[in-house]
């Protein structure tokens, strides 16, 4: 079954100081992985996605993500947080097929102090 | 411009109730989909069609039924609510319903509270 999994339910960060939420997912095709932010009582924003090519994905507001084959991961990571990056971040993988459904992940609270 | 919207964006209603959100896209997408978000922020599909036409449906309960007038609109109706109802509906949209690698968007959310 197609899968991913956020192993931190908070992750807490100083403002300045680099930023990695972590994502791992199980999936039986081609990978196909996607970030999103939600801000309190807002709805989901696209961050970025993976689809093939670069491991090194870049996307919005100076956020990239790594996606790891071998250790089946994509880890959102950011060389500066800000505190306006505190927010609800959702991994989430498209299972392919022929429908296009989003499976989530759990969601982590990224908390930036400053 | 929105370019997902919903309403409203807060339901309060008793049980028993029936009501419908309503969402529309003005992105030129031909899918569109519905979400659910419980109190514990998972957030599961619910729905999905493309150009009118029912593609997914997640062993939803039938009191909830989608309706889709056009490909620019996907609403839901839900009859007899419950209050385990209580939760964030998103309505979504991507470009197309094969398109296993397209973005989707998605609405400011509308919270569903079943007294």
């Amino acid at each position: 079954a197609q899968s991913v999994a956020q192993p931190e339910d908070q992750v807490n960060v100083a403002e300045g100081n680099p930023l990695t939420v972590k994502c791992t997912y199980s999936v039986s095709g081609n990978p196909y992985l996607f970030w999103y932010v939600q801000y309190p009582n807002r709805g989901l924003q696209f961050l970025l996605k993976y689809i093939t090519g670069d491991n090194l994905v870049k996307g919005s507001y100076g956020f990239e993500a790594e996606f790891n084959k071998s250790q089946t991961s994509f880890h959102l990571k950011k060389p500066s947080a800000l505190v306006s990056d505190s927010a609800l971040y959702f991994c989430a993988v498209s299972p392919g097929g022929a429908t296009n459904k989003l499976i989530f992940g759990t969601g982590t609270l990224l908390a930036v102090q400053p | 411009d929105t370019a997902v919207s919903q309403t409203p964006k807060y339901l309060v209603t008793q049980m028993g109730n029936d009501k419908s959100i309503k969402c529309e896209q003005n992105l030129g997408h031909d899918t569109m989909y519905w979400y659910k978000q419980d109190s514990k922020k998972f957030l599961k599909i619910m729905f999905s069609y493309n150009n009118k036409e029912l593609i997914i449906n997640e062993t939803v309960p039938n009191r909830f039924s989608p309706k889709s007038p056009d490909k620019a609109h996907l609403n839901l109706h839900i009859n007899s609510l419950e209050l385990g109802d209580s939760a964030v509906y998103f309505c979504a949209s991507s470009l197309s319903a094969g398109g296993i690698t397209d973005t989707q968007y998605f609405g400011p959310g509308t919270r569903l509270t079943v007294l």
